[in-house]
């Protein structure tokens, strides 16, 4: 069974610092791996996905994942905050052979001014 | 290409009563997941469909179900609410059942169970 972990709840950091939020999965098979974020009263925004083509992946608003297998992990950075930034995010892994995505509890993303 | 949409937005129920939440998916999408988002539980999967058969079911009461029509719409019910099941129910369409692609969500609807 698939699953994941995020890193910290909460995580604040100033308008253009690095933004990072750690993401470790749990698979018995190569995993499907995808980054969403979700603004206050909206639903869910895809930013990334990761389907083995590449371990470094770009996604939109200037994120990006590295997808690092001796590790676990999937963390998403983006190089300088915007205040644009502040959501909450989501890491899920889908397992093969499946449509249903296991997600994180999330990380609530502050930045401050 | 509109987005997915669902209807309605908000809705308030009490206790007992019954509930039926619409989902469109992108044109040309097949694939329709369901999931509740609680800040108690966070994002858990409910159930997906392609092709007007449930493919998938995650851990929740008989009480929760759902359908998918012959136009790749979906409704999800809910019956005999319990205030447990306050919460955001997010729809998200796929363009097939496949694992690689990925899943677009709706705006959600927000039901309130008094």
């Amino acid at each position: 069974a698939q699953s994941v972990t995020q890193l910290g709840s909460h995580v604040s950091v100033s308008e253009g610092a690095l933004v990072l939020l750690r993401c470790n999965y749990s698979s018995s098979v190569p995993p499907y791996l995808f980054w969403y974020v979700q603004y206050p009263n909206q639903g869910l925004q895809l930013l990334l996905k990761y389907t083995s083509a590449a371990t470094l992946v770009k996604g939109i608003n200037g994120f990006e994942a590295e997808f690092k297998k001796s590790e676990t992990s999937f963390h998403l950075t983006k190089p300088s905050a915007h205040m644009s930034d502040a959501a909450e995010y989501f890491c899920a892994v889908k397992g093969q052979g499946a449509q249903k995505l296991v997600f994180g509890q999330g990380t609530r993303l502050t930045i401050n001014p | 290409k509109a987005g997915v949409t669902q209807t309605p937005r908000y809705l308030i129920k009490t206790r007992g009563q019954q509930v039926t939440l619409s989902c469109s998916p992108i044109s040309g999408h097949r694939s329709v997941s369901w999931y509740q988002q609680t800040p108690g539980q966070g994002l858990q999967f409910l159930f997906e469909y392609f092709s007007e058969t449930q493919r998938n079911k995650g851990n929740f009461p008989g009480r929760f179900s759902g359908r998918q029509f012959s136009n790749s719409r979906s409704e999800m019910n809910v019956s005999t609410l319990e205030l447990g099941d306050s919460a955001l129910y997010l729809c998200a369409s796929s363009l097939t059942a496949a694992d690689y692609n990925e899943q677009f969500f709706g705006p959600g609807t927000r039901l309130t169970v008094l």
